[in-house]
């Protein structure tokens, strides 16, 4: 068991340009998320799926996009990168959506930067 | 809205001293409180969770919590640390928001075990 993956890593990307960080899970979860961490800001909630197809918003939604085509995989897009969406991102996922008593597993995170 | 404060960002002890890292919650409702961590270059990994029952919570690596419901506090406590425990620690409470419930962290506390 992989838990959850991230791809990629890290990344460098100038102001304007796209990208897609992809989010796996192999534990057949129907919830997951995305995440963003901010120094002195803790976690904060992007978007989240509540199963394969559907997607919903978070907390700081602006200037994302998400998909779950398949129900392993959450990708998260960038249409137009600002230097204002240099953070980590993290992905999660839960088996259901109850917080209270479905524990959420969390991917290594993926550091973007900005430039 | 249900949310956490983490009083300290940053808290320097000496290996093997006890430890305690505070949180106060505000929400009007009960509440399901939890602690994660996260240590260096890894995503947050579970520690402990309060949903109801026994206001003293154990988690693992020797953490624990008390739920104190009139000082609306969650503190996690550690009696004697090691230099391994030096992480990121995240308090988060569970909170509905657009019908579904989630997890609303705190802006995270940085314990460094010094040897």
């Amino acid at each position: 068991n992989a838990g959850v993956t991230q791809t990629p890593k890290f990344r460098v990307l100038k102001t304007g340009q796209s990208m897609t960080l992809l989010c796996a899970q192999d534990m057949n979860h129907e919830y997951m998320y995305w995440y963003r961490q901010d120094p002195g800001m803790g976690l904060r909630l992007i978007h989240y799926s509540v199963g394969e197809g559907t997607t919903a918003k978070g907390e700081v939604p602006d200037g994302y996009n998400v998909s779950r085509l398949k129900k392993q995989n959450f990708l998260l897009g960038l249409e137009s990168a600002a230097p204002s969406q240099t953070s980590v991102y993290f992905c999660a996922s839960s088996y259901e959506g109850q917080v209270s008593y479905n524990e959420q597993f969390f991917g290594p995170g993926t550091r973007l930067t900005v430039l | 809205a249900q949310s956490v404060t983490q009083l300290d960002s940053q808290v320097p002890v000496f290996e093997e001293a006890p430890v305690e890292l505070r949180c106060n919650y505000s929400s009007s409702v009960s509440v399901y409180l939890f602690w994660y961590v996260q240590y260096p270059n890894q995503g947050l990994q579970l520690l402990l969770k309060y949903l109801s029952g026994s206001t003293l919570v154990k988690g693992i690596n020797g953490f624990e919590a008390e739920f104190n419901k009139s000082q609306t506090s969650f503190h996690l406590r550690k009696p004697s640390v090691h230099i391994s425990d030096t992480a990121e620690y995240f308090c988060a409470v569970s909170a509905v928001q657009g019908g579904s419930e989630k997890l609303v962290f705190g802006k995270g506390t940085k314990l460094t075990v010094n040897p």
